[in-house]
């Protein structure tokens, strides 16, 4: 079946410096898309979405970047504190019912202090 | 904000026993909610979606008869391992959505309960 999936399965970053975690989707039906946070032993966090419509949004601290045309998507984080170290997951949606959703592999972000 | 609880945290059962998992949305109702599973060092795996007042969805490859759900309330879903095994051993995760709920788009995921079974 259709699947998501990340380039890089851990990735050390100093901290103060800009982290950026990519992934692949395959379904090019998706349209909505979600960046959650999950630290050892508990449960996703969500962080944020962008809709198929977007090619970009902005949080704190954070910005999603969308490129469907080659279905690539991108979580940036500014300015990474030790309090960012997780595992990063992007998950995808493309039955029109938002809320399940597709999880990738995960990337395991370490902030250096 | 939306809360969604498991209870319990952690559980270690024997092998052929059965445990029961409780999700429950603390603040909300919960029209859906959904069980994931996850091993170590891997992805949030789809089990069912479950629908308050109706049967179970279930994902290709998840045995319907050994992973029971039952949504009784707009707040509580359980999922009960029936006949436990060691390979049944995982992270099990719930999350729960209701429209005008945070984010509209949003589904809440609860704590995790691990699961040993020995």
């Amino acid at each position: 079946g259709e699947s998501v999936g990340l380039h890089l399965p851990t990735l050390s970053v100093q901290e103060g410096d800009n982290s950026i975690i990519n992934c692949a989707y395959s379904n090019s039906a998706s349209d909505y898309f979600i960046w959650y946070k999950q630290e050892s032993g508990k449960g996703p966090q969500f962080i944020i979405d962008i809709r198929s419509n977007m090619d970009k949004r902005q949080g704190q601290r954070v910005t999603v970047l969308l490129n469907k045309t080659v279905k690539h998507l991108s979580l940036q984080i500014a300015a990474t504190q030790p309090g960012d170290s997780a595992v990063y997951f992007c998950a995808e949606n493309a039955s029109g019912g938002y809320q399940k959703v597709t999880f990738g592999i995960g990337t395991k972000l370490q902030v250096i202090p | 904000g939306a809360v969604v609880s498991q209870h319990p945290s952690w559980v270690i059962c024997k092998s052929g026993t059965s445990v029961k998992i409780e999700c429950r949305s603390l603040d909300f109702q919960a029209t859906t909610m959904f069980w994931y599973r996850q091993f170590p060092k891997q992805s949030l795996m789809l089990m069912a979606t479950s629908n308050e007042g109706s049967k179970a969805t279930y994902e290709q490859g998840v045995e319907k008869d050994k992973f029971l759900i039952n949504h009784a309330s707009l707040t509580l879903s359980t999922l009960t391992v029936t006949s436990a095994h060691p390979e049944d051993s995982s992270f099990y995760i719930c999350s729960a959505y209701s429209p005008g709920q945070g984010a509209s788009t949003e589904a809440f995921f609860g704590q995790g309960t691990r699961l040993t079974v020995v």
